[in-house]
């Protein structure tokens, strides 16, 4: 079975800091996504950020990229010029590529605290 | 193009009781899949309906039911509630199954007292 670690339950960065939240997941599959979710107090989910496994290329979306580490298996988030707007619950998330079982195995999460 | 609406947002239930809950996928989105998020067990996976079949269904009692109609729009049951089936309860929507990414909705607060 797949399992998602975040092992930092809380991390707290000043405005306009960058930030990396760590993940690591396990899995046997070679082919997979994970991606990166956040919730802030409103408790929408959002997606923040989604890589492929079988990209080498990290994904980047704005002030938002990810550290893809796949032998390490290890799948962090760098916030660049973090904003009062990015505190919010973090989590990673792993989905398997195709076939039955498509669900979305999360992490524990990461509160994230941006100070002015 | 209108995101994922769950409803209600906020209920109150007695222990014993059922409730249902409503949950429109993005226009075109025909896979759902509900999840149950709580303080101690984080978020966990219900199961997922795509044209109107379960697909998948994590580990949870069968007092957990749902279903999936053919305007991809899907409702889950919970029978006999339980003060620990208090938690959010997310719906994410896909366009198929596989590869495509869930937006999620906004949630339904449930509480059984």
């Amino acid at each position: 079975a797949q399992t998602v670690t975040q092992s930092q339950p809380e991390m707290s960065v000043q405005e306009a800091e960058t930030v990396t939240l760590s993940c690591t997941y396990d899995t046997s599959e070679s082919d997979y996504y994970l991606f990166w979710y956040k919730q802030p107090p409103s408790r929408q989910m959002i997606l923040v950020i989604r890589q492929e496994a079988y990209k080498q290329q990290n994904a980047t979306e704005n002030r938002f990229s990810v550290n893809f580490q796949k032998a390490a298996k290890s799948f962090s988030l760098k916030i660049s010029d973090s904003q009062l707007g990015d505190a919010a619950m973090y989590f990673c998330a792993y989905r398997r590529f195709t076939g039955a079982n498509s669900k979305l195995t999360f992490g524990k999460g990461i509160t994230l605290s941006v100070r002015p | 193009k209108a995101g994922v609406t769950q409803t209600p947002r906020y209920l109150i239930k007695t222990r014993g009781q059922q409730v249902t809950l409503s949950c429109s996928p993005i226009s075109g989105h025909r896979s759902v899949s509900w999840y149950q998020q709580t303080p101690g067990q984080g978020l966990q996976f219900l199961f997922e309906y795509f044209s109107e079949t379960q697909r998948n269904k994590g580990n949870f009692p069968g007092r957990f039911s749902g279903r999936q109609f053919s305007n991809s729009r899907s409702e889950m049951n919970v029978s006999t509630l339980e003060l620990g089936d208090s938690a959010l309860y997310l719906c994410a929507s896909s366009l198929t199954r596989g590869a495509d990414t869930q937006y999620f909705g906004p949630g339904t607060r449930l509480t059984v007292l």
